[in-house]
């Protein structure tokens, strides 16, 4: 069973950009894969952000899609995520997943709460 | 886009009753639908892929069907640990996207 952990800044400064990580158990390679983020607003639902594949392949929400980066690290076992131009509409809980294609999203980071705020 | 139009968005049962929540898309996406529930405070926990079939270690009391545009996950005996929200997610393509959950609560 694959373990997944994000870390990063728990407050961000408005117009700032967010920056995590999310540690994964386990290759980032070694099967095909798409390395996931979701966010959840407080009291909201889930919002797909996007992925990374194993390949480096990358896909956004468009609504996001100007804002957000999503990168990989084999050297450290690790994907990152960036929004940029934050605003107080970015405070959320951010996940990490893992998406395997047709058998969808199978695994979960705890989750970590970034607040933007001055 | 696929949009994923879950309902109810919240509804209340009595312990053992059988509870259904529904997703229907916007487009066919053939059985690629998961289900999740998620508890305060945690991450979300997949119950369901493919449209019915049952992760690993889940109580079989949980269940869903259908294909195309409508789906259901149903509760065959509502249990006080099942007090959660429940979202579906369609993994047919990209972007994937999220239903708007549901929260069940004991009445």
């Amino acid at each position: 069973q694959v373990q997944l952990q994000e870390s990063g800044p728990g407050l961000v400064r408005p117009s700032q950009t967010l920056s995590l990580s999310c540690s994964v158990s386990g290759s980032l390679t070694s099967g095909a894969y798409y390395w996931t983020w979701v966010r959840q607003r407080p009291g909201k639902g889930l919002e797909w952000l996007g992925y990374i594949s194993y390949r480096g392949n990358t896909d956004y929400n468009p609504s996001l899609k100007s804002r957000v980066t999503i990168s990989l690290d084999t050297s450290k076992n690790q994907f990152s995520l960036k929004v940029t131009y934050v605003t107080a509409a970015d405070t959320a809980v951010y996940y990490c997943a893992r998406d395997k294609g047709f058998s969808g999203v199978d695994s979960w980071g705890q989750g970590t709460l970034v607040t933007v705020s001055s | 886009d696929i949009q994923m139009t879950q309902s109810p968005s919240a509804m209340s049962a009595s312990i053992g009753d059988r509870v259904t929540i529904t997703c229907r898309a916007s487009q066919d996406i053939s059985n690629f639908l998961a289900w999740f529930q998620q508890k305060p405070g945690e991450a979300p926990k997949r119950l369901i892929y493919v449209a019915s079939s049952l992760q690993t270690g889940v109580p079989s009391r949980f269940s869903g069907s259908g294909s195309g545009t409508e789906f259901t996950l149903t509760i065959s005996s509502l249990q006080p640990e099942d007090v959660a929200t429940y979202y579906c997610l369609q993994h047919n393509s990209f972007p994937r996207t999220f239903g708007q959950g549901t929260k069940v609560e004991i009445k």
